[in-house]
C-alpha cells in the first residue's frame, strides 16, 4: 500500500548533526513532493522544506534555512533530511509528508522520527 | 507569513454532540485551506482540503466550509475515535508547505 516509513528515533548531543530518512513506497516515487514537518513536544506543527524528487530541487524554511539540508535517492524511492548545528530546541517529532505538485496539503505521513537533543 | 489562529483552544463535548471549530487566517487565503485530525502518538491525519473537500475514507459526519480568512469544521455526531487535536493548514501562501494554527483539543 502508499506509505512512507521512516527511520528511528535518535539521540544527538548539542552541536551534531542528525540525518532521518523516509522511504516512500506503493506509488511513483516522483509523483509527489515530500516535506518535513516537524513537532516540538506538545507543540503544534511546523514546516521545514520540500524536495521534489523529480530533479531533487528544494525549498527551505526561512528558519531552517541555514542547516538543512534535504536529498533523495531515486533508486531507494527514499528522502532524506539532516539537521545541522543541533540545539536542545531542535527536539522533536520530525515528519514527513507527500502533497500533490500543485497544492500543498499533505494527504499522506510517515510514522515520525522522534530526535532527542541533549548533552 | 500568514499566521493562522484557531478557536477554541479546547472543546468539551459529549459523544452524539456536534463540534463547531474555527479557523482564521490573518489575510485571505481563498479555499486553499486544509483540517487535519491528530492523536496522541500519531501523525496528522488529512480530514479536509480546499476548505470542504473530504479525503478519501473520511466519514461525512466531517464538513468543512469558508474561504477568505474565515473557515469552520463541524464535527456532526461526536464518535469516541474523534477526540484529538484537530489543525488548520493554509497552504495559499510563502512558504511553501503553508502555516498551521496552534489546534483545537476536542476532549470529552
Amino acid at each position: 500500500q502508499v506509505q512512507l516509513v521512516q527511520s528511528g528515533a535518535e539521540v544527538r548531543k548539542p552541536g551534531a548533526s542528525v540525518k532521518v530518512s523516509c522511504k516512500a513506497s506503493g506509488y511513483t516515487f516522483t509523483r509527489y513532493y515530500l516535506h518535513w514537518v516537524r513537532q516540538a513536544p506538545g507543540q503544534g506543527l511546523q514546516w521545514m522544506g520540500i524536495i521534489d524528487p523529480g530533479d531533487g530541487s528544494t525549498t527551505y524554511a526561512q528558519k531552517f534555512q541555514d542547516r538543512v539540508t534535504m536529498m533523495r535517492d531515486t533508486s531507494t524511492s527514499t528522502v532524506y533530511m539532516e539537521l545541522s548545528s543541533l540545539r536542545s530546541e531542535d527536539t522533536a517529532m520530525y515528519f514527513c509528508a507527500c502533497s500533490l505538485t500543485n497544492e500543498y496539503y499533505f494527504h499522506l505521513w510517515g510514522q515520525g522520527t522522534l530526535v532527542t537533543v541533549s548533552s | 507569513e500568514i499566521v493562522m489562529t484557531q478557536s477554541p483552544a479546547s472543546l468539551s463535548v459529549s459523544p452524539g454532540e456536534r463540534a463547531t471549530l474555527s479557523c482564521r487566517a490573518s489575510q485571505s487565503v481563498p479555499i486553499n485551506l486544509a483540517w487535519y485530525q491528530q492523536k496522541p502518538g500519531q501523525p496528522p491525519r488529512l480530514l479536509i482540503y480546499s476548505a470542504s473537500t473530504r479525503a478519501t475514507g473520511i466519514p461525512a459526519r466531517f464538513s468543512g466550509s469558508g474561504s477568505g480568512t474565515e473557515f469552520t469544521l463541524i464535527i456532526s455526531s461526536l464518535q469516541s475515535e474523534d477526540f484529538a487535536v484537530y489543525y488548520c493548514q493554509q497552504y495559499n501562501n510563502w512558504p511553501p508547505g503553508g502555516t498551521f494554527g496552534p489546534g483545537t483539543k476536542v476532549e470529552v
